[in-house]
């Protein structure tokens, strides 16, 4: 079965930068895209963005501006870092795969990330 | 971006019970949609998609019906693990979209 585990800082202070990482494991990265979703306290899922394997990316415009992804096929992670981040990008954090249809059919258990000084 | 408006937000239910949850696009998204379950601390699991294909592995009380903007998933006899949260999801058309979710809570 299939597992993705999200990593990175609890806590990044407000105007930095917040970096993620996703590490597929019991399975290949490869021929699948990845996609970042998040969800603040309270509130509802934002989709992120999506990567592919061979580098193309496709970001909600309400982020893009602020939202670089990768994969690095080597290692079996993908990434998302998110630069100026304020106390609204405080979320859980989950990465997610779809096999090309973006029909999510794997997702990770979510990572709580807090922006605070 | 598609709005999806889903109904009810919070429902109280009896195990045995037939529940019916509503998704509402705001535009047309044909039968790109998935309903999934939620539970905190998990991760969150599909149940339907294609608007109405089972998931593999997931019960056959669990279906799911609809396309174009109204869908529906439907669960025919609540059991005590499905006490949880639902969310549909459009993934048709850029950037892809999530309803507001569904509590289901014991009566």
């Amino acid at each position: 079965q299939l597992r993705l585990q999200e990593s990175g800082p609890g806590l990044v202070k407000p105007s930095e930068t917040l970096s993620l990482t996703c590490t597929v494991s019991s399975g290949s990265i490869n021929a699948h895209c990845w996609n970042w979703v998040r969800q603040p306290a309270g509130k509802g899922l934002e989709w992120i963005g999506r990567v592919s394997t061979s580098g193309s990316t496709n970001y909600n415009p309400s982020l893009k501006s602020r939202v670089t992804m990768s994969v690095d096929t080597s290692k079996n992670q993908f990434s998302l870092k998110l630069n100026s981040v304020t106390a609204a990008d405080t979320a859980f954090y989950f990465c997610t795969r779809d096999k090309g249809d973006h029909y999510f059919d794997q997702w990770g258990q979510g990572t709580l990330v807090t922006v605070s000084s | 971006d598609v709005h999806m408006t889903q109904s009810p937000s919070t429902l109280s239910a009896s195990v045995g019970d037939r529940i019916t949850i509503t998704c509402r696009a705001s535009q047309n998204v044909n039968r790109g949609l998935v309903w999934f379950q939620y539970k905190p601390g998990e991760a969150p699991k599909p149940l339907i998609y294609l608007a109405s294909n089972l998931e593999s592995g997931v019960p056959s009380r669990f279906s799911g019906s609809g396309s174009g903007t109204e869908f529906t998933l439907t669960i025919s006899s609540l059991q005590p693990d499905d006490f949880s949260t639902y969310y549909c999801q459009q993934y048709n058309t850029y950037p892809l979209t999530f309803g507001g979710g569904t509590k289901v809570e014991i009566k």
